[in-house]
């Protein structure tokens, strides 16, 4: 099972919107609504921002979009803040019955 | 207040064995399915495992298939990882994880612990 890939990197400055990338196979992020994204700072715990693939848990904030097209799903952060700061990771159920990340992204706010 | 405390990491030569351990409490244990989720340093996230909240469904990835074990016990609240034939690419941080409920299926974690190391060398 390979990993979806997403950009190693994607920047922006404060206040702009930008947009990562996941891109996987119909045996996974093509095939079902099952995808998540979390943020993960250096050092912590992953933190849950999206699931089922546009969904928000109480508490994240409405700047974490969420949305899938064919293979790939995105997450788009507005708004860009220096606390966005951190790597992020998709996730999608598969085909097999199991759970697959992709290989992260890392933001950097300019 | 959700807590979830891994234990047990430790530095095994390839084709040991360990088991490593998450204690869990703030939340009614026996409601949840449980996962874990390995992080090699300085790389991504890798599901390794999930388990159903009776302990009667296990999930693997295909790269610990056959050597590695979830169990659980909701009387006292733990998850439990045992691995066996351990080899150098197994050597990472282990995260234990609480499904999310309000997922459509399981796979989304929504508390996540702080991890355990293992070194397998």
């Amino acid at each position: 099972q390979s990993a979806p890939s997403q950009p190693a990197s994607v920047s922006g400055s404060p206040g702009q919107s930008i947009t990562i990338s996941c891109t996987g196979t119909i045996s996974d992020v093509g095939g079902f609504n099952y995808v998540s994204w979390y943020q993960q700072r250096p050092g912590k715990a992953p933190k849950l921002l999206i699931y089922d693939v546009s969904s928000r848990p109480l508490g994240v904030s409405d700047r974490f979009s969420g949305s899938k097209s064919d293979n790939t799903a995105s997450l788009t952060i507005s708004g860009l803040q220096t606390d966005d700061e951190a790597d992020y990771y998709c996730s999608s159920y598969t085909l097999r019955k199991t759970q697959v990340f992709g290989v992260g992204t890392r933001v950097t706010v300019l | 207040e959700v807590r979830l405390v891994e234990s047990g990491g430790d530095l095994v030569h390839p084709g040991g064995s360990l088991r490593i351990s998450c204690e869990t409490s703030g939340f009614t244990f026996s409601n949840y399915a449980m996962m874990w989720v390995r992080q090699a340093p300085g790389k991504g996230l890798e599901w390794v495992s999930y388990i159903n909240s009776a302990g009667d469904i296990t999930y693997y990835s295909e790269s610990v298939k056959g050597r590695f074990t979830i169990a659980r016990d909701n009387a006292k609240m733990s998850l439990f990882l045992e691995m066996k034939s351990l080899r150098v690419g197994d050597t990472g941080v282990y995260f234990c994880a609480r499904d999310y409920e309000p997922a459509t299926v399981w796979g989304t974690a929504d508390y996540w612990g702080l991890g355990t190391l293992l070194t397998v060398s």
